[in-house]
């Protein structure tokens, strides 16, 4: 199975800090990531797919970059309601795997 | 609007079984596939098992396989885990999600709000 790396695992910043939150998959998964936003309580919420498209509806803070195996999700202005832990998941090679997760919060 | 709620999680003991259900509606069911998705305590995301359009293929995670077993009611817009030979490390919050595209693998562009199994004696 492809392994996927988050690191850290923990991440304070400050409310408009541009943060960016590396992805890093065990072999070439071209552009087949996404990234996810999970809310205590709540499922994930997709935020980006292909590495670089907007899911519809998310605010443009939020970015992707990245293929082969190194991948960033970049929140341009940190804001209050982005605190939540984001994931990364690769599809590209059976079983869809997922990253550790980091978790965001203000300092 | 899309929704998926999920049901039919609780307290089993080990060896034991359990049927979960998740009703979709707010998009055409039989088009997508559909996983199920779980996350142990305080862990990350697991898939664990996904399902095509029309219920033919199916797919499972080496950690459930020949234990777990995934349908789907297209007349009925739900998807089922049927669980057997549950284990401690089952213990998590089962997530159905739905594939963005027709194929399983893929990413998931909705999620419902899970339920909890938890295996112990």
């Amino acid at each position: 199975d492809i392994q996927m790396t988050q690191s850290p695992s923990s991440l304070p910043a400050s409310v408009g800090d541009r943060v960016t939150i590396p992805c890093r998959a065990s072999q070439d998964i071209s552009n087949y990531l996404a990234w996810y936003q999970q809310k205590p309580g709540t499922g994930p919420k997709l935020l980006i797919y292909a590495a670089s498209t907007l899911q519809s509806g998310v605010p443009s803070r939020f970015s992707g970059s990245g293929s082969g195996t190194d991948f960033t999700l970049t929140i341009s202005s940190l804001q209050p309601e982005d605190v939540a832990t984001y994931f990364c998941q690769q599809y590209n090679t059976a079983p869809s795997t997922f990253g550790p997760g980091t978790k965001v919060d203000i300092k | 609007e899309v929704q998926m709620v999920e049901s039919g999680g609780g307290l089993v003991q080990p060896g034991g079984s359990l049927r979960l259900s998740c009703a979709a509606s707010g998009f055409t069911f039989s088009t997508y596939a559909m996983s199920w998705v779980r996350q142990a305590p305080g862990k990350g995301l697991e898939w664990v098992s996904g399902i095509s359009g029309n219920g033919v293929t199916t797919y499972y995670a080496d950690t459930v396989k020949g234990r777990f077993t995934i349908s789907r009611d297209n007349s009925n817009n739900t998807l089922y885990l049927q669980m057997s030979g549950l284990r401690a490390e089952d213990t998590a919050l089962y997530y159905c999600a739905k594939s963005a595209v027709t194929r399983h693998l893929s990413r998931f562009d909705y999620w419902g709000q899970g339920t909890l199994v938890t295996v112990s004696s």
